[in-house]
């Protein structure tokens, strides 16, 4: 099944904001408030840090948000830090019982 | 300390059978549904299905229905992932993470170290 579509890479300054964003359709993000977003860094599993749309776990950095617009949900980081560098993923649950992940997207902290 | 460990890496010939395994312990294990999700080598994450540990029901991802087999022992709080003919392309590392609610499985939010399956001639 066709993953849900991502940039494959954003870059940014120490201390500016970025967003990604996760492009989907009807059958997914557009019907369902039901994304999550995980960051993974290199050789690590991956973390959990926004779900349903726009809530975060406990511990998570309040720097971390996400929306949602018709099809598309996005993830903004603020005040970015070095630390932020890593792959980001976001997810969506699909028509079928399914959950579906977007491609990727590489942050590179400048 | 909620954890998910995974056991260890595996190597195996094409046309291999195997049976990997993620043990839970600090949470209530027949109440979270267990999700496995793959990563082939530089690539990204892939859905693979889900396991509700309380009845063993489970949903398959349409790419992976048929080709896995997903399942639990809730005598020993594992869940397992298993292959009946591995092949090439099924090297990857694979992960198990646990539903963040009860009531669902749309956020997974403690996930095992991962499970490096190698399969070469």
């Amino acid at each position: 099944q066709s993953a849900l579509t991502q940039p494959a890479s954003v870059s940014g300054s120490p201390g500016q904001s970025i967003t990604i964003s996760c492009a989907g359709t009807s059958n997914d993000i557009g019907t369902y408030n039901l994304v999550s977003w995980y960051q993974q860094r290199p050789g690590k599993a991956p973390k959990l840090i926004i779900y349903d749309v726009n809530k975060r776990p406990s511990g998570v950095s309040i720097r971390f948000s996400g929306s949602k617009s018709d099809n598309t949900a996005s993830l903004t980081i603020s005040g970015l830090e070095s630390e932020d560098g890593a792959d980001y993923y976001c997810c969506s649950y699909r028509n079928g019982r399914t959950l579906v992940f977007g491609g990727g997207t590489k942050l590179t902290v400048l | 300390e909620v954890q998910l460990a995974q056991s260890g890496a595996e190597v195996k010939k094409p046309g291999d059978s195997l049976k990997i395994s993620c043990k839970a312990s600090g949470f209530v294990f027949i109440n979270h549904w267990i999700a496995w999700v793959r990563q082939m080598p530089g690539k990204g994450l892939e859905w693979m299905g889900i396991i509700y540990p309380g009845d063993s029901d489970t949903a398959y991802s349409p790419s992976f229905q048929g080709q896995v087999t997903m399942s639990v022992d809730k005598t020993i709080n594992t869940a397992f992932l298993q292959w009946d003919t591995l092949k090439a392309s099924d090297s990857a590392i694979y992960y198990c993470a646990r539903a963040l609610r009860v009531t669902d499985y749309y956020a997974l939010d403690v996930w095992g170290q991962g499970t490096t399956v190698t399969v070469s001639s």
